[in-house]
């Protein structure tokens, strides 16, 4: 079993809807947890970081339920360059080793 | 404003040969950390580092091989390249204490033919 699930998607979108998805972790000692976006391959840069309480950046909200270990990603008023992969992502250790889901990709319509 | 440089970006190796990718950071971070990404998966992790002189494994080490000489430089060899090790390598570092500060190379695109 992976430590870090998603969907694959693709999550088909209307520029200005708005699209949620989740992840799951198997590992409930998990510590910290991110969202990271990643375009056409390139580097993962972290768009969030995820906390109990829910926490919002702009159109981006996301949600942690460790109860059910799951993360959320809700992104509001879809824009053309939103379109990415978004990659789920925990930490388990001290060392601060990131565990990786396989992303969610998302794309956007005009 | 360097901050973490992959090289090289791209190579094409045959089947038992041997090279070393090199990753750099200018930040004065501590920890650096070797993933490799395949088609369908997430980023994995190869092997990483602590502090300079340190290396340890992660979850895909065989095959490779690191040295952290300097703090600023961590190296990721293949002494006999095969064709599963066909990925994109991504290098990253942190500083020490903070595990939202990392900064991820722009990766090495590696096809073992």
């Amino acid at each position: 079993r992976k430590e870090v699930e998603q969907d694959p998607g693709p999550f088909n979108v209307p520029e200005g809807a708005t699209v949620a998805f989740n992840c799951t972790y198997s590992n409930s000692a998990s510590q910290s947890f991110f969202w990271y976006r990643q375009d056409c391959r390139k580097e993962p840069k972290l768009l969030m970081s995820v906390y109990s309480s829910g926490n919002e950046d702009g159109r981006f909200t996301a949600q942690l339920n460790r109860a059910s270990q799951y993360i959320s990603l809700l992104i509001r008023d879809s824009k053309l360059s939103d379109s990415a992969t978004y990659l789920c992502v925990v930490t388990t250790d001290s060392w601060g080793k990131l565990q990786f889901g396989a992303g969610t990709q998302v794309v956007v319509t005009p | 404003n360097a901050g973490v440089t992959q090289t090289p970006k791209f190579r094409v190796l045959k089947t038992g040969q041997s090279m070393t990718l090199l990753c750099a950071q200018d930040m004065n971070h501590e920890y650096m950390y070797w993933y490799r990404q395949d088609p369908g998966m997430g980023l994995r992790l190869i092997h990483y580092s602590v502090g300079e002189g340190t290396t340890a494994k992660g979850e895909v080490p065989d095959g490779y091989n690191v040295s952290r000489l300097k703090k600023q430089n961590f190296l990721l060899g293949l002494e006999s390249a095969a064709p599963s090790q066909t990925s994109v390598y991504f290098c990253a570092s942190r500083m020490d204490g903070s595990v939202y500060g990392y900064t991820f190379g722009s990766g090495t695109r590696l096809t073992v033919v």
